[in-house]
């Protein structure tokens, strides 16, 4: 079963603008996580929010959860070319020891 | 440095071939798990592991064998591969999830063709 959704499924934007995506999930969960992956590489975490937490911030990444909505949000400020991936949510359900992944949005960043 | 490798990166073999993708971890983590990527679909948890002898089946368990007889190791085995499990697949630890939370780890991920 497919936990996060991530929206939209591709973007592409131009160095220097920020870059949004969204996540929508389905269950109760422990935590939410946004990794990083480089043309079919091992993915890399990026940050990691808690259910009890609503805003996050790592360097130019910032982002929110909505319990409420089970939805959250990754913004990329100020983006770069090497921004270029594909970025996946995660969501740890409770009581379980699952990490579900979404299907990902594919960042295009033009120099 | 602490990493998750997995060998091989490339497979190529035929149907009902049995084969072995290990995995292996420096972290002493507890939690360890396999995934396999398909296009529009993200990942998909085939197998996870709580600890050494403590296995259980994720999403698409179907096909694929593993045992955890050592902290370190977590192969994957696929007794008699068919053409749909043909995949990227990636072996992924961390510290106990499910306990506030615990960020994975990756493998480089294994290419494996099944023909």
């Amino acid at each position: 079963s497919q936990q996060g959704e991530e929206d939209p499924q591709a973007l592409s934007i131009q160095e220097g603008e920020n870059a949004t995506m969204n996540c929508s999930y389905k269950t109760s969960i422990n935590n939410l996580q946004w990794y990083r992956q480089n043309s079919g590489r091992g993915l890399v975490h990026l940050i990691l929010i808690r259910s009890n937490e609503r805003e996050k911030h790592s360097g130019r990444l910032r982002v929110t959860l909505d319990t409420s909505k089970k939805s959250s949000s990754l913004l990329i400020t100020a983006s770069r070319a090497a921004d270029t991936a594909s970025y996946f949510c995660a969501t740890e359900q409770t009581g379980g020891f699952k990490t579900i992944f979404g299907a990902g949005t594919r960042l295009f960043v033009k120099a | 440095e602490a990493q998750v490798t997995q060998n091989p990166r490339y497979l190529i073999t035929v149907t009902g071939k049995k084969l072995t993708v290990t995995c292996s971890q420096n972290m002493n983590h507890e939690y360890m798990s396999w995934y396999r990527q398909d296009p529009g679909l993200g990942l998909r948890q085939i197998y996870y592991s709580m600890n050494v002898e403590v296995t259980d089946k994720g999403d698409v368990p179907e096909g694929y064998k593993v045992s955890r007889k050592e902290k370190r190791n977590f192969p994957l085995i696929l007794e008699s591969p068919s053409p749909n499990q043909t995949s990227l697949y990636f072996c992924a630890s961390s510290q106990r999830p499910g306990q506030g939370g615990e960020k994975l780890f990756f493998g480089s991920g294994t290419q494996l063709s099944v023909l």
